[in-house]
C-alpha cells in the first residue's frame, strides 16, 4: 500500500526558508516520478513541482520558479522540496503525490495527508 | 486565473444527474488527456477519472468522464449526498510543458 508522508512545514516569515520531505513508503520509489502540489487556505489546486525518477528532469511552476528546488533521495525513497525567499503568497497546504506516467500524461495516483506552510511576520 | 476554467460552482437533488465542465485549449485539453480529481474539505484529493473517460477501481460508474476539442466534463448520475465535494481537472499543458489544474467547481447536492 502506497504511503507518504510529508514533513517540515510551519510558521515562517517572509524572506525565510524551508525544507519539505516525504517519506515514502509500499512501491518501488525510484520507478516513479514525484511531485508536491500546494493548496492555499479556501484555494484550488497548484502545481508546485516535479521530478522524474532518476532526478533528471525537473519542473517548477513559474510562481515559484527561482525560489524552490526540487531533489529526491532514491536509496532513502525520500522526496524534498527546498523553499526559500519565502512569500506571504507561499502559505497553503503542500501535498507529497506520486505520479504515473511522465511529461505529457502526469497523473496524480497517490496524495499524502500535506503538511501546512504559513509564511508571515 | 486558472490555465483551464471550470464553474466555481454546480448542484443537483438526491438521484439526479449533474455535469461540470472543464474548458482549455488546443495545447492542454486539445492534445492531451483529461484527470479529474475529488476533494472532501479537510483531505487530500482522490483520483476520480484518468485519460479522459476511465476510471481506477473503486470508483463508482456513476462518474463518468468524456472530452471533445478543447473541453472536457463530469457526469455525476443518480447523485447522492455523499458526492458533495470539490472536483478539479487536470491536464498537461504543452506550451508551458508542464501540468495544470482547473480552479475547480464545488459540488452542492441540495
Amino acid at each position: 500500500q502506497v504511503h507518504l508522508v510529508e514533513s517540515g512545514g510551519g510558521l515562517v516569515k517572509p524572506g525565510g526558508s524551508l525544507r519539505l520531505s516525504c517519506a515514502a513508503s509500499g512501491f518501488s520509489f525510484s520507478d516513479y516520478y514525484m511531485s508536491w502540489i500546494r493548496q492555499a487556505p479556501g484555494k484550488g489546486l497548484e502545481w508546485v513541482s516535479y521530478i522524474s525518477n532518476m532526478g533528471t528532469t525537473v519542473y517548477f511552476a513559474d510562481s515559484v520558479k527561482g525560489r524552490f528546488t526540487i531533489s529526491r533521495d532514491n536509496p532513502k525513497n525520500s522526496l524534498f522540496l527546498q523553499m526559500d525567499s519565502l512569500r506571504a503568497e507561499d502559505t497553503a497546504v503542500y501535498y507529497c503525490v506520486r505520479n504515473h506516467g511522465g511529461p505529457g500524461e502526469l497523473e496524480i495516483d497517490s496524495w499524502g495527508q500535506g503538511t501546512l506552510v504559513t509564511v508571515s511576520s | 486565473q486558472s490555465v483551464l476554467t471550470q464553474p466555481p460552482s454546480a448542484s443537483g437533488t438526491p438521484g439526479q444527474r449533474v455535469t461540470m465542465s472543464c474548458s482549455g485549449s488546443n495545447s492542454n485539453i486539445g492534445s492531451n488527456f483529461v484527470y479529474w480529481y475529488q476533494q472532501f474539505p479537510g483531505t487530500a484529493p482522490k483520483l476520480l477519472i484518468y485519460w479522459n473517460n476511465q476510471r481506477p477501481s473503486g470508483v463508482p460508474d456513476r462518474f463518468s468522464g468524456s472530452k471533445s476539442g478543447t473541453s472536457a466534463s463530469l457526469a455525476i448520475s443518480g447523485l447522492r449526498s455523499e458526492d458533495e465535494a470539490d472536483y478539479y481537472c487536470e491536464a498537461w499543458d504543452d506550451s508551458l510543458n508542464g501540468p495544470v489544474f482547473g480552479g475547480g467547481t464545488k459540488l452542492t447536492v441540495l
